[in-house]
C-alpha cells in the first residue's frame, strides 16, 4: 500500500519569505499523481498544485511550485513572497494509476502560519 | 456554478441513533468517494463509488455504509453511530477514478457523538 509521509507538523515563516514544505511517499508503481492540498480555517479543500510522475519538470502555479524527486520518492511544495492568506493546513497527497489505486492517500498534514 | 454540497454541515447526535450525510455533485462525474478527518491522520478514504450502483471500500469502512442510486447523489449512512466516529467528514467527487482528473471536495461535515 502506499504511504505518504509528511514530517513537518508544524511550519512557520515571516511574511514575503519563502517557505518550504516536505513530503515523502512510498510506492512501487511507475506513473502515478502527487497533489498538494491546502486547507484553511473554512476547512475547505483546495488543490494547490499537482504533478505527473511522468513529467520530469516541476509543476509551478504562480508562487507555488513543487520540487519533485522521483528517485527519491519526495515531493516538497515551495511558497514564495509568502502572504497571510497562504496560512492553512497543507496536505500532500498520491494518487495512482493502477485499477484500485486510484484513492487520494493523505499525509498527516503541515499547519503553516505566517508571522506579519 | 460547479459543486459538491455535503447536508448537514454539523450535527450533534448520541450513540446508536442512525443518521444520514447526503452528498451531491452537479459536475456529471462519475467517481465520488467519502473521506474522514482526524487529527494527526489526515484524510482517509472510508467508501467510493466508479459508477451508479458501483461501491467498494475504502481503508476505514466499518461502521459505514454508501449508496450511488443515483450519479449525482452519494449518501454516507452511519447506522448505529459510536463516539469513534467523531470526525470531520468530506465527499469529493470527480469526472473520473484516476489522478489526472481534479477531485472536488464538498465544505466537510462536522459530526460529533456522544
Amino acid at each position: 500500500a502506499q504511504t505518504v509521509t509528511q514530517s513537518q507538523p508544524e511550519m512557520s515563516v515571516q511574511e514575503a519569505e519563502t517557505v518550504t514544505l516536505s513530503c515523502t511517499y512510498d510506492t512501487s508503481e511507475s506513473d502515478y499523481y502527487l497533489f498538494w492540498y491546502k486547507q484553511p480555517p473554512s476547512r475547505q479543500m483546495i488543490l494547490v498544485i499537482r504533478q505527473e510522475a511522468y513529467k520530469q519538470q516541476n509543476a509551478t502555479e504562480n508562487r507555488f511550485s513543487v520540487n519533485f524527486q522521483k528517485a527519491a520518492k519526495s515531493f516538497s511544495l515551495k511558497i514564495s513572497d509568502s502572504q497571510l492568506g497562504d496560512a492553512a493546513m497543507y496536505f500532500c497527497a498520491y494518487s495512482g494509476s493502477n485499477f484500485g489505486n486510484e484513492k487520494l492517500t493523505f499525509g498527516t498534514g503541515t499547519r503553516l502560519t505566517i508571522i506579519p | 456554478e460547479a459543486q459538491v454540497t455535503q447536508n448537514p454541515r454539523y450535527l450533534i447526535t448520541v450513540t446508536g441513533k442512525k443518521l444520514t450525510v447526503t452528498c451531491s455533485q452537479n459536475m456529471n462525474h462519475e467517481y465520488m468517494s467519502w473521506y474522514r478527518q482526524d487529527p494527526g491522520l489526515g484524510l482517509r478514504q472510508i467508501y467510493y463509488s466508479m459508477n451508479v450502483e458501483v461501491t467498494d471500500k475504502g481503508d476505514v469502512p466499518e461502521g459505514y455504509k454508501v449508496s450511488r442510486k443515483e450519479k449525482r447523489n452519494f449518501p454516507l449512512i452511519l447506522e448505529s453511530p459510536s463516539p469513534n466516529q467523531t470526525s470531520l467528514y468530506f465527499c469529493a467527487s470527480s469526472l473520473r477514478p484516476r489522478g489526472l482528473y481534479e477531485q472536488y471536495f464538498g465544505p466537510g461535515t462536522r459530526l460529533t457523538v456522544t
